[in-house]
């Protein structure tokens, strides 16, 4: 147990489906991420929360939609993904500006058949 | 710009060799953090270690050492006869302003 839960560990879903992953800490932390991670290639970093705000997008499609209600949950919605979406979508938290780096959950491995 | 090269993509040993992972980055910061993770097969980001630009001293814990060298912009983790345990996806990561730029990864493998 890591301080950082992701749910759910393994998802399948079809690519006209919609589904949810979700990240939560209790690490008192006011940061929270998205990084995606496929086959070797480096981590990229999706999306950014500071204190609840979404303070950084790097480009990524519409089809992943995040939200953040409150500073110990993050959600990641997607829907109409493709094959190529297919990944492990870690989650990060941290104090503000990460300094002393991040604590990550064991992630949500996404098949997109 | 800001970048981590771990050229070695994989490393493979013989248990209870030793082996050195080598990391190389760049910044322009004065300020600035360095990270070593290792993620098993199970997923999860393990935090290793947090080195400060402004501290250069080496550090051993257990089995694990690391050499941060600013002259060559190197921050290496040795394991000291590896285990199977060991096996594992390591990553070294930079930290500065509010940007974490991770390496892409070596994957090692110990063989039993």
């Amino acid at each position: 147990e890591t301080g950082v839960t992701q749910t759910p560990r393994h998802l399948v879903m079809g690519m006209t489906n919609k589904k949810s992953l979700k990240c939560e800490q209790h690490l008192g932390h006011n940061a929270m991420y998205w990084y995606k991670q496929s086959a070797k290639k480096p981590l990229e970093l999706m999306f950014v929360y500071n204190f609840k705000e979404q303070t950084e997008n790097n480009s990524v499609p519409s089809r992943f939609s995040p939200e953040c209600p409150n500073s110990s949950h993050l959600f990641l919605h997607l829907h109409t993904l493709q094959p190529e979406d297919s990944a492990l979508y870690l989650c990060a938290s941290s104090q503000e500006r990460g300094w002393s780096g991040y604590t990550f959950g064991s992630g949500t491995r996404l098949t997109v058949v | 710009a800001q970048k981590v090269t771990q050229a070695q993509t994989e490393i493979s040993v013989v248990e209870k060799e030793d082996v050195t992972l080598d990391c190389v980055y760049e910044t322009r910061d004065t300020t600035y953090y360095l990270f070593w993770y290792k993620q098993p097969p199970s997923g999860e980001l393990v935090f290793l270690i947090r080195r400060n630009s402004f501290d250069e001293q080496n550090e051993i814990s257990g089995r694990y050492s690391w050499n941060f060298q600013k002259s060559t912009s190197s921050f290496n983790f040795t394991i000291t006869a590896s285990q199977v345990v060991d096996s594992a996806v390591y990553f070294c990561a930079l930290i500065t302003g509010n940007q974490f730029y991770f390496g892409t990864g070596t994957s090692l493998t110990v063989i039993p």
